[in-house]
């Protein structure tokens, strides 16, 4: 079954403890993504790629990481969480061409106390 | 800048009744555009998209989407909505290599 996978669901950490989300597809697609969902502000892209060892900046980049060192995984770190990055954390994959849909995982709700 | 906006936070419909979302973007060209949705505890699902040819194009789930160069606009539709409708919608435009969204509309489905 074709689908993009993150773990974990949910994830509730302190101030300055750095954490990864995961991110993997099955798809053997080339482009993948991280968005931050929160209310009233829709979904907000934080970095995509669009290959292996390709990745960019979306509209919210700052206090995130990410890296592609393979097609499949596409991780999301935090390496020093503060409160202001309290969300739901969605990634997606495509096959890379814009008329192509993005499949979504099902989400972390992240907590950062 | 470049923006999506969904001009209605919340609506409300009855079962059965018609249904109209908004959606406007401002972008120098023909951007792609995409309906998605998304179902409390869901990440989003593709209901329809467009990039090129007829302006009113056909979704699942009986949705359909009609597009307005002249006024930027992509308001999605639905002739008749059933309860299984309520969700969040979002609207979301495609151009350079990304994709940007709108604040989304929750609708709420009464019986």
């Amino acid at each position: 079954e074709a689908q993009v996978t993150q773990n974990p669901r949910y994830l509730i950490t302190v101030t300055g403890k750095k954490l990864t989300v995961t991110c993997s597809q099955n798809m053997n697609h080339e482009y993948m993504s991280w968005y931050r969902q929160d209310p009233g502000l829709g979904l907000r892209q934080i970095y995509y790629s669009m290959n292996v060892e390709v990745t960019d900046k979306g509209d919210v980049p700052e206090g995130y990481k990410v890296s592609r060192k393979e097609k499949r995984n596409f991780p999301l770190i935090l390496e020093s969480p503060s409160p202001n990055q309290t969300s739901l954390y969605f990634c997606a994959s495509s096959s890379g061409q814009l008329t192509e849909k993005l499949f979504f995982g099902s989400g972390t709700q992240l907590s950062v106390l | 800048a470049q923006s999506v906006t969904q001009p209605d936070i919340h609506i409300t419909v009855s079962e059965g009744a018609s249904l109209e979302l908004r959606c406007n973007y401002s972008y120098g060209a023909t951007p792609y555009l995409f309906w998605y949705v998304q179902s409390p505890g869901q990440g989003l699902q593709l209901l329809l998209k467009y990039f090129s040819g007829d302006t009113l194009v056909q979704g699942i789930k009986g949705f359909e989407a009609e597009f307005k160069r002249s006024q930027s606009s992509f308001n999605l539709r639905k002739p008749s909505v059933h309860w299984s409708d309520a969700a969040e919608y979002f609207c979301a435009v495609g151009t350079g290599n990304q994709f940007y969204f709108g604040t989304g509309t929750s609708l709420t489905v009464i019986p």
